[in-house]
């Protein structure tokens, strides 16, 4: 079975783009989140998505958004990008919502470097 | 607040036993245990919900103290793949629909 997948795996966006990164969760897995990683910390919550509706926000600008579309693939988008934004972006999915028990899989991420 | 490990790094040797610890300032739901190595994405370890239970499988094991809002992570008989960040996520409960993840532990084993 295929893991956890996330395109791109690497990225180089200028001060001021705009940036698009994609999952696809594992087959039947219903939730996904979204999780910040600068080096040298643990993630940071930004979304979770199950059944296509948003369930948790973390602590983000509005220039974060995401979406999760039918087949419960998902985009996280970043707006009006910061020399700060650069880290690693983790997708991570569970087969249920957070609190039913189930541990994530993460997939290997997108390294977003901003200049 | 982002529950707090300890210790923050640790060096064994191989074969020793580790136990990692993680706080929380805030009612727990339940805890989960990762481990992420260098470059690589986190893998998930085990989750505890709130009751106490203890899991645990092959030499890695933890416990969950719903009192004491904290979680360790026993580790024994460490092997050289034990190395690696080792990170507590914590579920706060109703409406909280988030993993708050720890401040990490980096075990390195050496041989």
């Amino acid at each position: 079975d295929a893991g956890v997948t996330q395109s791109p795996t690497h990225l180089i966006k200028t001060r001021g783009q705009h940036v698009t990164l994609r999952c696809s969760p594992i087959s039947g897995h219903k939730s996904v989140s979204w999780y910040q990683q600068v080096l040298g910390q643990g993630p940071q919550f930004i979304f979770q998505y199950y059944e296509k509706e948003e369930r948790g926000r973390g602590n983000f600008p509005d220039r974060f958004s995401a979406r999760q579309f039918p087949n419960y693939s998902s985009e996280l988008n970043v707006n009006a990008l910061l020399l700060g934004d650069s880290a690693l972006y983790l997708c991570a999915s569970s087969k249920g919502q957070v609190r039913t028990n189930y541990g994530y899989t993460f997939g290997s991420g997108t390294r977003l470097t901003v200049v | 607040q982002q529950p707090v490990q300890s210790p923050q790094a640790v060096i064994l040797r191989e074969g020793e036993d580790a136990v990692i610890n993680c706080s929380s300032s805030k009612a727990l739901y339940s805890v989960h245990w990762y481990r992420q190595k260098h470059g690589e994405a986190p893998v998930f370890l085990m989750i505890l919900l709130k009751g106490g239970e203890q899991k645990g499988h092959d030499k890695i094991s933890a416990s969950f103290n719903e009192k004491k809002q904290q979680s360790s992570l026993y580790l024994t008989a460490s092997q050289l793949s034990y190395s690696g960040t080792y990170f507590c996520g914590t579920e706060y409960g109703f409406g909280n629909e988030k993993l708050t993840f720890g401040t990490g532990t980096r075990l390195t084993i050496i041989p």
